[in-house]
């Protein structure tokens, strides 16, 4: 069966530091690869996706990054984290088109 | 861009009373899948609908696709503490398109 893993589910980070956040899915090859923000326990807002190793399209200009290094990984980083990136931070896998996504446990992250 | 409205956004209903929760959209949309999130979890997938005017039962749960697959929704009979929690509603909107657009959610409080 197919499993994701994000990590760390915490994060307290200052304002001005890097941050590197981590999932892995397990069970399947080529997926859809997904970060969302969810902000005050409210809708999800894309922020990146990724059909392919080395594939990633953004869907908002922000202070973020994402990088897909293998099959089934998918890192979203920062070289200087603001304020305002503070949120849930989660992510996602789909088999394809059309169909429905599986998600991590999530990070929750604060800038302080 | 294509928006996915969800009402009420927050409901608080007495364990045995019925509800009913929606999703509304002015674009047409090839499947929606409904999810429920608990606190500090990520989502987790209900159902998917993918044929106009299509219903789905889980349980308690009765999901309806919209004739026009633009809207939707979700009613539980005889609602139980143990269904509290944020539903969304995610649109896929087929073709080359990856991405799921997510509504904010309805916010359900079951009080026993």
């Amino acid at each position: 069966s197919q499993t994701i893993h994000q990590w760390p589910a915490t994060l307290v980070q200052p304002v001005g530091s890097p941050l590197s956040l981590e999932c892995t899915v397990e069970g399947t090859s080529n997926p859809n690869l997904y970060w969302y923000r969810q902000a005050a326990g409210r809708g999800l807002q894309l922020l990146f996706y990724s059909v392919g190793i080395g594939q990633i399209s953004s869907e908002v200009p922000q202070n973020l990054s994402a990088s897909r290094p293998q099959d089934r990984q998918f890192i979203l980083s920062s070289k200087k984290l603001l304020l305002s990136d503070s949120g849930f931070y989660l992510c996602a896998w789909a088999p394809g088109v059309n169909t429905e996504a599986f998600f991590g446990q999530g990070t929750r992250l604060t800038v302080v | 861009t294509q928006l996915l409205e969800q009402s009420p956004q927050f409901l608080s209903i007495q364990e045995g009373e019925n509800l009913t929760v929606y999703c509304n959209s002015s674009s047409v949309f090839s499947s929606l899948q409904w999810y429920r999130q608990e606190p500090g979890e990520g989502p987790v997938l209900l159902v998917t609908v993918v044929t106009g005017g299509e219903v789905k039962k889980l349980k308690r749960l009765t999901f309806q696709f919209g004739d026009a697959r633009k809207d939707s929704s979700l009613h539980i009979t005889a609602a139980q503490p143990g269904d509290t929690g944020l539903y969304l509603c995610a649109g896929e909107s087929g073709g080359s398109n990856y991405k799921l657009t997510f509504g904010k959610g309805t916010l359900l409080t079951v009080n026993p």
